[in-house]
Parts: structure tokens; sequence; C-alpha cells
């Protein structure tokens, strides 16, 4: 069945470091892909996503690029604030389009 | 536009009882569902529903779990007898059509002590 697998956590930074959190996925298809981000003691915000080969979401200076060749959609920002502190959830749209499917997610620490 | 709205925010219940999560969706949407997520996790889908109609329940438990979404309301998720092991943050994501962004209510936190 489909899959994805984001890089382990915790990820610790300094203020204004580049980030990087992997992503990878298995699917049937060519599925949407999303990166998800939760806040402390809230629900899942969407930051950003690609429905199509080569497409490039952005929100907020982070990018994602949907690599089919590589099945990867890796979350990238060039400069991280405290403020980004949070969990982010890599995740892909099944077949039928009606149901994620997340990867374990990765929690980003940003020390100032 | 109010968001996805979802109550209680935190439900303890005792082994044994039944817990009801309740989910409003977005204004004009009218498809629903429910992930959970438990603990060091990320989320598990469970169930579809439309108005009125269970669309794919593929990720619902086979015994003790059901959920409606009826023509008045909200969507309604329901655990009878939990366990400890159903504790976990359960989400609601709401969306105007099919194959549409889903959008994520804040959850609701159950504790089964």
């Amino acid at each position: 069945g489909d899959s994805v697998t984001q890089m382990e956590g915790p990820v610790t930074l300094s203020e204004e470091a580049f980030l990087t959190i992997n992503c990878t996925y298995t699917a049937t298809g060519y599925p949407s892909l999303f990166w998800y981000v939760q806040y402390p003691g809230e629900g899942l915000q969407l930051l950003l996503k690609a429905t199509k080969a080569d497409d490039k979401g952005s929100n907020k200076g982070f990018e994602a690029t949907y690599r089919k060749e590589t099945t990867s959609f890796h979350l990238e920002k060039g400069s991280v604030q405290v403020s980004d502190s949070a969990v982010y959830f890599c995740a892909l749209s099944d077949r039928s389009g009606n149901k994620l499917v997340f990867g374990a997610g990765t929690i980003l620490r940003v020390k100032s | 536009n109010a968001g996805v709205m979802q109550n209680p925010r935190h439900l303890v219940r005792r082994r044994g009882q039944e817990a009801r999560l309740r989910c409003s969706p977005m204004k004009g949407h009218s498809h629903v569902y429910w992930y959970r997520q438990l603990p060091e996790e990320g989320l598990k889908f469970m169930v579809y529903l439309q108005k009125e109609n269970i669309i794919d329940e593929s990720g619902m438990p086979k015994e003790r779990f059901s959920a409606e979404f009826p023509k008045e309301g909200p969507s309604i998720l329901r655990i009878q007898q939990v366990v400890r092991g159903d504790s976990a943050a359960y989400f609601c994501a709401s969306s105007p059509s099919e194959s549409y962004e889903q959008y994520f209510g804040p959850g609701t936190r159950l504790t089964v002590t």
C-alpha cells in the first residue's frame, strides 16, 4: 500500500540555520503531496502542497519540490525562526484522492 | 468563516465507558474525515463520510468504533467500551468535495484511565 517515510527527529537548529526535512513516498500512480505543520496542542495546518511532478509548493519561506524520479518531497527553509518550532508531517493523497497517508512526523526545535 | 470545530477538546473516560467525539465541518463542506494520532506517531486514516453515507471505513477498527454524519448536525465518532489503547488524539477534517484539500480541526484528546 501507499506509504510515506520521513527523517526521524528531533531536529535541533539554531535560529537562521538552513532546514531540510527529508520525505520519500511509495504510491501507485501520481499522488498529490503535502506538508502539514502541527504546533503544540493544536491541529494540523496545511503548509504547502504539490499536485504533479516538478511542481514546487511554497509558503512562509518553506519550499518543497515534487520529484517523481526520486519519489521525494523534501521540505526546505533557508533561515528558520524560533516560531517554526513544531512537528512537520509529510503526506500524500491516495489513489482515490479521499484519504491522506501521513509520515510519522518530524519534530523541529529552533533555539535562539 | 469558522474553521473545523471539534468538541470536546479533551475527554477523559474510564475503561468500559463510551466516548462520543463531535466534529462540525467548515461551512459549505459536506465531506468529513476522521484520523487518529497515537502517541509519537503520525495520523492514521479511520473513516470518510458524506452526509448520511459512509464512503470509506477501511481504517476503522472492526469492533467498538462507529461513525455517522447525519443530514443535520455534526459528525460523531463513537467508541464503545473504551480501553487504554484508545487513548489518542482524534482529528477531524473536512472538504467541500471529494479529492480536494482537507482542513483539519484542533482535535479531541481522549484519555482512558
